[in-house]
């Protein structure tokens, strides 16, 4: 059964602690993007990564990291320099060029 | 100026109607185009793509105006499940993979 898992669903971080947010894709996308919604916003691209081992910032990439080592997975890092964390993050997959699949998101609150 | 531009509603439509929603988008040289939709809480799943020529895909009809740089998307016969939100998505260029999001059009079916 191919597709996109993002764990965990929901997230709660003290003020000062890095999280990772786990996102797991076994459709054989090379590309993999990890975005962040708020309320009444459209996405917005936090890092994408076209191939295993490199990966760009998007608009917002400020207090967040990634790493691509494995082809199914990209982590995404949110650190405690981002100042305003609590959103709905998800994560998509697609062969470069073609239309993104995403994930079922994770629901970060920052407390 | 945004990227990308929807009205974000809500249109609150009765069960049967027709409903049409319009977006526009600001690079010229954007390339692919695709409305996704979203329910509450959830991720954004690809309706359909758009291409020049208009496509439909049962209720559903996309159409592209190259020319007026819009695209829109005509729901006939609406059904309760209709309801959720429509994202207007579009992909820059041919060397880019990432998209740019519309906020999104609320649509409400009522019975």
């Amino acid at each position: 059964d191919g597709g996109i898992t993002q764990s965990p669903k929901y997230l709660f971080r003290k003020e000062g602690q890095n999280v990772t947010l786990s996102c797991e894709q076994n459709l054989n996308h090379d590309a993999m993007y990890w975005y962040r919604q708020d309320p009444g916003q459209g996405l917005r691209l936090i890092y994408y990564s076209q191939i295993v081992n490199d990966f760009q910032k998007g608009d917002i990439a400020e207090g967040y990291s990634v790493s691509r080592e494995k082809k199914e997975s990209f982590p995404l890092t949110v650190t405690s320099a981002q100042k305003n964390p609590t959103a709905f993050y998800l994560c998509a997959s697609s062969i470069p060029g073609y239309e993104q699949f995403f994930g079922p998101g994770t629901r970060l609150t920052v407390l | 100026r945004k990227e990308v531009e929807q009205d974000p509603g809500p249109f609150n439509v009765p069960e049967g109607a027709t409903v049409a929603f319009n977006c526009t988008y600001s690079n010229s040289a954007s390339q692919s185009f695709f409305w996704y939709r979203q329910d509450c809480r959830k991720e954004p799943k690809l309706l359909m793509s758009v291409y020049s020529s208009g496509n439909e895909d049962g209720r559903f009809t996309a159409q592209l105006n190259r020319a007026s740089q819009y695209i829109s998307l005509l729901i006939r016969d609406s059904k309760l499940s209709d309801s959720a939100t429509y994202l207007c998505v579009v992909k820059p260029g041919t060397g880019a993979n990432n998209l740019f999001f519309g906020t999104g059009t609320r649509l409400t079916v009522i019975p």
